[in-house]
Order: structure tokens, then C-alpha cells, then sequence
């Protein structure tokens, strides 16, 4: 059964590196192609897609937030994870972590349980 | 840039039927947007419930459907429970590998 549980420091400050890590159990990252991606939920609103990458570390991005955000995979650990740089308040939000298809439009299949982060000093 | 958009709000008599849908600010949603639906409920993580218009994600039951009408993609609910109550989110792929979620629909159950 698959499990995705996001880990990483609930707070930071403003103008840090926000950096977390998804560790997936029950399936392995490196054995097939699906694209594991990043999504967050600020309090009280939307989901907000951050970006996508797959075993062989295609990367896709966020227009908005391309100019601050890294993910990458460790096929070692069956890990993958996210940095987010020059951190704002506006930064703040719930980050899921989440198992996608074979193809990046094909949607998230699989999400973790989520874990918030908080930007301030 | 295009904004994708979905009522903010909906509600529907327990056992009737209600359709959302998700469009676009600017042009027509079709098949090849790939629009996929997913629910969430307060405090939860989103639950996956159709991809690729509507192909129904494992477990989920046929009560919920997806197509598109007209130039929106919907996603209908029939005998709706108390427990759809929540909040619906659509997402849409935008080519070049984007993907952009709809600012969700509210849907009350009463």
C-alpha cells in the first residue's frame, strides 16, 4: 500500500530556504515513471500546484514559482524532495506531497497526509 | 494568463443530483486539458476522485462521474449524502507540463 509522508521544519523565516522532503513507502521511485509532485493549500484557500519531477529527474515548475523552487529526487532513500527560496509570510501553507501518473497531465493519484508550514520570524 | 475557474459555492438536497464544473477565463476546456476532480473535506488531505475527464480513481463510487458540457468540464454527483459535503477542487493540464488548480467549489449538502 502506497504511503507518502511529507517531513521537514513547521516554521521558518523570512527570507530562508523552506525545505522538505517526501519519504514514499510501498512503492519505489526509481522502478517505474511515474511523477511524484508537490502541492500546497495556504490557510483558508486553494490548492496551488508547485511542481512535478519523475525518476529520471524531468522537472516541471510553477510559472510563478520557478524562480525559487528546486525538486529533486534521492532514488537511494526512494525519496523526493522540495526547496523553496526567499520565503514570505505569503509562503505559509499546508504542503502535500503526492503520487502522480505515468504522464504529468494525468493528475495526482495519491496524496500524503500534508504538513504546515509556517513562515515568520 | 488564463484562470481556471469553478463556483465558489453549490448546494444540494440530500438525494438529488448537482453538477460543477470547471472552465476556463479564457477559451474552452476539452478532453485534451485532461481535467481531473478531487474533494476535500476540513482538515483532511484531498481525496483523488476523476482523472482524464472521467475515468473514476480506485474505490471511488458512481455516483460521481465526469465529462465535459458545453465548454466546462463537470463533474456530477447523483444521490448526493451528507458526507459530500465539501470542497471540490478541479485541475486542469495547460500544456508545456503546467498544471493549474480551479479555486474550488463549496458545496453544502442541505
Amino acid at each position: 500500500q502506497l504511503q507518502l509522508q511529507e517531513s521537514g521544519p513547521g516554521l521558518v523565516k523570512p527570507s530562508e530556504t523552506l525545505s522538505l522532503t517526501c519519504t514514499v513507502s510501498g512503492d519505489s521511485i526509481s522502478s517505474n515513471s511515474y511523477y511524484w509532485g508537490w502541492i500546497r493549500q495556504p490557510p483558508g484557500k486553494g490548492l496551488e500546484w508547485i511542481g512535478s519531477i519523475n525518476y529520471s529527474g524531468s522537472t516541471y515548475y510553477n510559472p510563478s514559482l520557478k524562480n525559487r523552487v528546486t525538486i529533486y529526487v534521492d532514488t537511494s532513500k526512494n525519496q523526493f524532495s522540495l526547496k523553496l527560496r526567499s520565503v514570505t509570510a505569503a509562503d505559509t501553507a499546508v504542503y502535500y506531497c503526492a503520487r502522480q501518473g505515468l504522464t504529468i497531465f494525468r493528475g495526482v493519484t495519491s496524496w500524503g497526509q500534508g504538513t504546515l508550514v509556517t513562515v515568520s520570524t | 494568463q488564463t484562470v481556471v475557474t469553478q463556483e465558489p459555492s453549490f448546494s444540494v438536497s440530500p438525494g438529488g443530483t448537482v453538477t460543477l464544473t470547471c472552465g476556463l477565463s479564457s477559451g474552452s476546456v476539452s478532453t485534451n486539458y485532461f481535467p481531473s476532480w478531487y474533494q476535500q473535506t476540513p482538515g483532511q488531505a484531498p481525496r483523488t476522485l476523476i482523472y482524464s475527464t472521467n475515468t473514476r480513481s480506485s474505490g471511488v463510487p458512481d455516483r460521481f462521474s465526469g465529462s465535459i458540457l458545453g465548454n466546462k468540464a463537470a463533474l456530477t454527483i447523483t444521490g448526493a449524502r451528507a458526507d459530500d459535503e465539501s470542497d471540490y477542487y478541479c485541475m486542469l493540464y495547460m500544456g508545456s507540463g503546467i498544471l493549474v488548480f480551479g479555486g474550488g467549489t463549496k458545496l453544502t449538502v442541505l
